[in-house]
């Protein structure tokens, strides 16, 4: 079956680092994204990662490795509005996003 | 960038009748549309995917009668809940796609529904 794991709630510190890692099992790979998801809205997209690396985006950072089905989006500075659930999906051999259950970061003072 | 409007935001029903969601591509053709459903502190799970000018593709445990998705145009899809219940209040997401994903995905603003 297809497979996406991820930390169910994490918790970091205004002006901190924090990496949120995701593992999948999938049919196929053509792709890895993140979303960013604040409650009682719509996702939106923060990366994408095809190639294995790292993508640096301003705060944000997504890392892939396609052989070890493994990813992490690195937050750097971090600030409260970064208070949020991370989506790990993976676009399969279909074209299907399978998505994981969402990892909640909550930002402390 | 690409933008998806769906309206409405939200929307209030009496148990028994349907409420329509509409879902619109406005810079751009979305060829295929997917309608998500995300109840409270879970992630999103796919109801159903729509290629325009299609019947639509319905995962598995969605009932098809119940939830109408209509895609007769390269900007809009709609997603019909017929005969609601409050075990159908949700928040409902549509997302579109460009070439299958290869240009990523966009997602529409949610529409929380709620039957009483």
């Amino acid at each position: 079956g297809q497979n996406i794991d991820q930390p169910t709630e994490m918790t970091a510190t205004e002006g901190a680092i924090v990496q949120i890692n995701c593992t999948y099992q999938t049919s196929g790979f053509n792709g890895l994204f993140w979303y960013q998801q604040h409650a009682g809205e719509a996702p939106t997209f923060l990366s994408y990662n095809v190639l294995d690396g790292l993508e640096e985006k301003g705060r944000f950072s997504s890392f892939l490795s396609r052989s070890k089905g493994y990813s992490y989006l690195l937050l750097k500075e971090l600030q409260m509005k970064d208070s949020a659930s991370y989506l790990c999906a993976v676009s399969d051999s279909n074209y299907q996003l399978i998505w994981g259950a969402g990892t909640k970061l909550i930002i402390k003072p | 960038g690409a933008v998806v409007s769906q309206h409405p935001s939200w929307v209030i029903c009496k148990s028994g009748t349907s409420v329509k969601i509409e879902c619109r591509s406005l810079d751009f053709q979305a060829t295929t549309m997917f309608w998500y459903r995300q109840f409270p502190k879970q992630s999103l799970m796919l109801m159903a995917t729509s290629n325009e000018g299609s019947k639509a593709t319905y995962e598995q445990g969605v009932e098809k009668d119940k939830f109408l998705i209509n895609h007769a145009s390269l900007t809009l899809s709609t997603l019909t809940v017929t005969s609601a219940h409050p075990e159908d209040s949700s928040f409902y997401i549509c997302s579109a796609s460009l070439r299958q994903g290869l240009y990523g995905y966009t997602f529409g603003s949610g529409t929380r529904l709620t039957v009483v």
